[in-house]
């Protein structure tokens, strides 16, 4: 089957600037994670959706950080304006089920420099 | 607030050496553990992981993890490591009051020189 997609893979922008990152899960799977990972830190999770409903979003800096899962399927994940702290990879991940757990599944990420 | 602690961020060994990763987390209450690898140029994937049960856990390529509940650890260990098991390993934790919020470690990278 395939695996967790991503776009683009890499993105540089300047400060201030916007950027959006595309994720589509695997087929099937209802649960949709976006991470971001600092350089030299484990993924950090910003939001998480149960088809294409917000699930946790504690994480996410609200202020600039936005994401959406329309129709349960692809979703996006937005920055606006862009800091140079937000220069990092950011992590798509799927699951299936509706449990506690089942096994999350990463895209290759999204790498984004801030300038 | 949970955290997960990674002992080491960077190991540099020969290949046969043994291999031992510490992680230990901080939360009270009952948790699921979790190690994860990323090989160069690769996604992050599953290595193993505990739910309950023994607590010495086998997961891919030879690697085994043990969870020891009164030091909050879950150490990984592989007893002869290979040029090919180059990658960054990432302990993670879900606690079970939360539905599947993974808090990782920071990682450690791992060299393994022929």
């Amino acid at each position: 089957e395939a695996g967790v997609a991503q776009s683009p893979r890499y993105k540089i922008i300047e400060k201030r600037q916007s950027v959006a990152f595309w994720c589509n899960p695997i087929s099937g799977h209802a649960t949709l994670y976006w991470y971001q990972q600092i350089l030299g830190q484990g993924p950090k999770l910003l939001i998480q959706f149960q088809n294409n409903g917000v699930v946790d979003d504690s994480q996410l800096p609200k202020d600039r950080f936005s994401a959406e899962r329309l129709k349960g399927v692809d979703s996006t994940l937005k920055i606006q304006p862009a800091k140079l702290e937000d220069s990092a990879v950011y992590l798509c991940a799927s699951s299936s089920g509706t449990t506690r757990y089942n096994e999350q599944f990463f895209g290759p990420g999204t790498r984004l420099t801030v300038l | 607030a949970q955290s997960v602690s990674q002992h080491n961020h960077h190991v540099i060994l020969s290949e046969a050496a043994s291999l031992e990763l510490g992680c230990n987390y901080s939360y009270g209450g009952t948790v699921n553990l979790f190690w994860y690898v990323q090989y160069p140029g690769q996604h992050l994937q599953l290595l193993l992981k505990y739910f309950s049960g023994d607590p010495l856990v086998k997961g891919i390529k030879g690697f085994e993890a043990e969870f020891i509940k009164s030091k909050f650890s879950f150490n990984l260990r592989k007893p002869s490591v290979q040029w090919s098991d180059t990658a960054e390993y990432f302990c993670a934790v879900i606690s079970t009051d939360s539905w599947g919020k993974l808090q990782f470690g920071a990682g450690t990278q791992v060299v393994v020189t022929p």
